[in-house]
């Protein structure tokens, strides 16, 4: 069983369109995440949602909207996608804050 | 906010040869975490040191925790192809809050 799973795992799609990608987790952890790697691999925290309490990165602009249905998914959508948008975004999990994190297998986003 | 800076950012090694990537805080660390990116996969967590001083192995690598808190290194000996990837480090700025990562060292081995 993979223990952070995302899909998709890529997603072409063009400029002013709307997407979703979705996330979860089997470890029982109670914080997940969302991270964005850029084409020089530099990883950049978004969010972080942990019990219900959602953590906003200010630098992540409003088009970018996670959503938590329970503490297992963590979905990120995105409205207006840009071409800057492009990138590989990471899920992840842990217990707690201080945890090893756990991540998924990421989704590769190209907008067009 | 805090920096985790990490050099080199590239490094390329005959196999057999040893290599080592530095980790730098402009703040103290509440502790600090390494993680190994092959090409193409998914950051996967190596190990944490949470001690002033603190030195931990697994097999080749060595991992060490600066006394002051503020600075970390990986070491490994005598690398192989296996060994290829991008090394991050990464800390905690304070608080509750997620962790901040290095920019990483993609290290090549040549066999």
């Amino acid at each position: 069983d993979t223990a952070v799973s995302q899909t998709p795992k890529y997603l072409v799609t063009q400029m002013g369109n709307d997407k979703s990608i979705k996330c979860e987790q089997n470890l029982g952890h109670d914080t997940m995440y969302w991270y964005k790697q850029d084409s020089k691999k530099f990883l950049k925290i978004m969010f972080s949602y942990n019990n219900k309490e959602l953590i906003i990165n200010e630098t992540v602009p409003n088009r970018f909207s996670p959503k938590s249905p329970d503490k297992a998914h963590l979905n990120l959508h995105i409205n207006s996608l840009e071409l800057g948008d492009s990138a590989v975004y990471f899920c992840a999990s842990s217990q707690g804050f201080r945890g090893g994190y756990t991540f998924g297998s990421g989704t590769r986003l190209t907008v067009v | 906010g805090q920096q985790v800076m990490q050099i080199p950012q590239y490094q390329h090694v005959q196999e057999g040869e040893d290599f080592t990537t530095y980790c730098n805080s402009s703040t103290t660390l509440s502790n600090i975490q390494w993680y190994k990116q092959r090409p193409g996969g998914h950051p996967v967590f190596l190990i944490q040191l949470v001690k002033s001083g603190e030195v931990k192995k697994q097999k080749r690598l060595t991992f060490q925790f600066g006394e002051a808190k503020k600075n970390s290194s990986l070491h490994i000996t005598a690398t192989q192809t296996t060994d290829v990837g991008t090394y991050f480090c990464a800390g905690f700025p304070s608080g509750n809050t997620p962790l901040v990562f290095g920019k990483g060292t993609r290290l090549s081995v040549i066999a």
